[in-house]
């Protein structure tokens, strides 16, 4: 049963600590998304990765966040230093990208961040 | 810009009730569009999708939808709810990218 993991499940941290959020993208997907979801804003595309290279990160502020591909099977959001506003559950997707448009994307369980 | 419209925040239903959740775009080009539902502390799961041929679409757990161009509507139905339906659906849209664009989002609540 493929599906897309993502470890920490929770994760409590304290203001200006580091995060770092994995994904394990779905064997064989070549676009991986990171999405950010709260009750106020919704939710936002933070960045997105075909065949590992960054194609957009429009929605990730540049400062504090980082996004990363060491390999397919690997990607990173990084957060360095937290604040409180981040506090949010943070989404990975995968998906086949052979169809830009169409293409369905599979969602992770999400990890839920806490700062303090 | 596109942008996707969830005019209900919350609907109520009872159970075996019929149930619609609405969803307008805005997109001045030809548009993929999306249902996805999350269950209680779960991710995104893929309900049904129109990308072109039939304005009716089927999805899974006996969910459907119709595209309505000329009222740029992408509406949910289902003839009958079952309590296990009660979570968060979104609608989304994209063009001829990768990215989604999601509306905001309509809790169902299935009573007994």
């Amino acid at each position: 049963d493929a599906r897309v993991t993502q470890t920490p499940r929770h994760k409590v941290t304290e203001m200006g600590q580091e995060v770092t959020m994995r994904c394990q993208p779905i064997l064989g997907h070549n676009t991986v998304f990171w999405y950010r979801q709260t009750m106020m804003q919704g939710l936002e595309l933070l960045a997105y990765f075909r065949n590992r290279a960054p194609l957009d990160d429009s929605g990730m502020p540049k400062d504090r966040f980082s996004a990363e591909m060491p390999d397919a099977t690997l990607a990173t959001l990084k957060i360095q230093p937290s604040e409180p506003r981040d506090s949010a559950v943070y989404f990975c997707a995968s998906g086949l990208g052979q169809a830009p448009g169409y293409n369905e994307q599979f969602f992770g369980p999400g990890t839920r961040l806490t700062v303090l | 810009a596109q942008s996707v419209t969830q005019l209900d925040s919350q609907v109520p239903v009872f159970e075996e009730a019929p149930v619609e959740l609405r969803c307008n775009y805005s997109s001045s080009v030809s548009v993929y569009l999306f249902w996805y539902v999350q269950y209680p502390n779960q991710g995104l799961q893929l309900l049904l999708k129109y990308l072109s041929g039939s304005t009716l679409v089927k999805g899974i757990n006996g969910f459907e939808a119709e595209f309505n161009k000329s009222q740029t509507s992408f509406h949910l139905r289902k003839p009958s709810v079952h309590i296990s339906d009660t979570a968060e659906y979104f609608c989304a849209v994209s063009l001829n990218t990768d990215k989604l664009i999601f509306g905001t989002g309509t809790r169902l609540q299935v009573f007994p």
